[in-house]
């Protein structure tokens, strides 16, 4: 079955503009996470969907950062005035307590590499 | 709170030697979920295993093994005969009750970069 998807892979920006990330998730399931993972770190939660409903923010989720979820498919992660700090992968994952194969657990994608110049 | 421990930052060994990870866990649910993945150079988190609070026995998968101690909070992680293609990072994470506030997010620890030579 398809994967979770995400794109761009890797984006390079100068500081202070604007990004937008997009998350695909396995098409059955309803249940759709952000992370980040800084260099030599393990992923940390920034937020949760359940469908369309943003659900869970973590306190990393600065207001420079918003995520939607419409329509419970796909996912967009925005980044207002990008600064140095903010460079870093960002993992998707998504998961369904109904799906028939490894209900609950989460299956990442491929993530995207963001550089703030 | 939960909290996800590995000491562990570098391990090299030496092709077929074999190899534990260790992973120290703390949470207040009595109901909880310990996992392993592994990622590799590409990025990706590689879904290793699961494994439920209630359930201690310890499993065994080809080279693989995981300990799981309750009694101890780990849960480690043993790789027999290592081979170079398992040089990648190791997370242990944990996932707290899926009900209340937690919603099934994972709090994953820093990560076991493993080199394998050959």
């Amino acid at each position: 079955d398809t994967g979770v998807s995400q794109d761009p892979r890797h984006k390079i920006t100068k500081r202070g503009q604007n990004v937008t990330f997009r998350c695909d998730p396995i098409s059955e399931h309803n249940r759709l996470y952000w992370y980040r993972q800084t260099l030599g770190q393990g992923p940390e939660f920034l937020t949760y969907f359940q469908n369309e409903a943003q659900l869970e923010k973590s306190r990393l989720l600065s207001d420079r950062f918003s995520a939607e979820r419409p329509k419970g498919s796909f996912s967009t992660l925005e980044i207002q005035r990008t600064e140095q700090g903010d460079s870093a992968m960002y993992l998707c994952a998504s998961s369904s307590r109904l799906a028939t194969r490894r209900r609950h657990e989460q299956f990442f994608g491929p993530g995207t590499r963001l550089t703030v110049l | 709170a939960q909290k996800v421990t590995q000491a562990q930052t570098e391990i090299s060994v030496v092709e077929k030697e074999d190899v534990t990870l260790d992973c120290v866990y703390e949470t207040r649910d009595t109901t909880y979920y310990l996992f392993w993945y592994k990622q590799p150079p590409s990025g990706e988190l590689v879904f290793l295993i699961r494994r439920n609070s209630f359930d201690e026995q310890n499993e065994i998968s080809g080279r693989y093994s995981w300990n799981f101690q309750k009694s101890t909070s780990s849960f480690n992680f043993t790789i027999t005969a290592s081979q170079v293609v398992d040089s990648a990072v190791y997370f242990c994470a944990l996932r707290g009750n899926a009900g209340g506030t937690s919603y099934g997010k994972l709090t994953f620890g820093q990560g076991t970069i493993l080199t394998v030579h050959p």
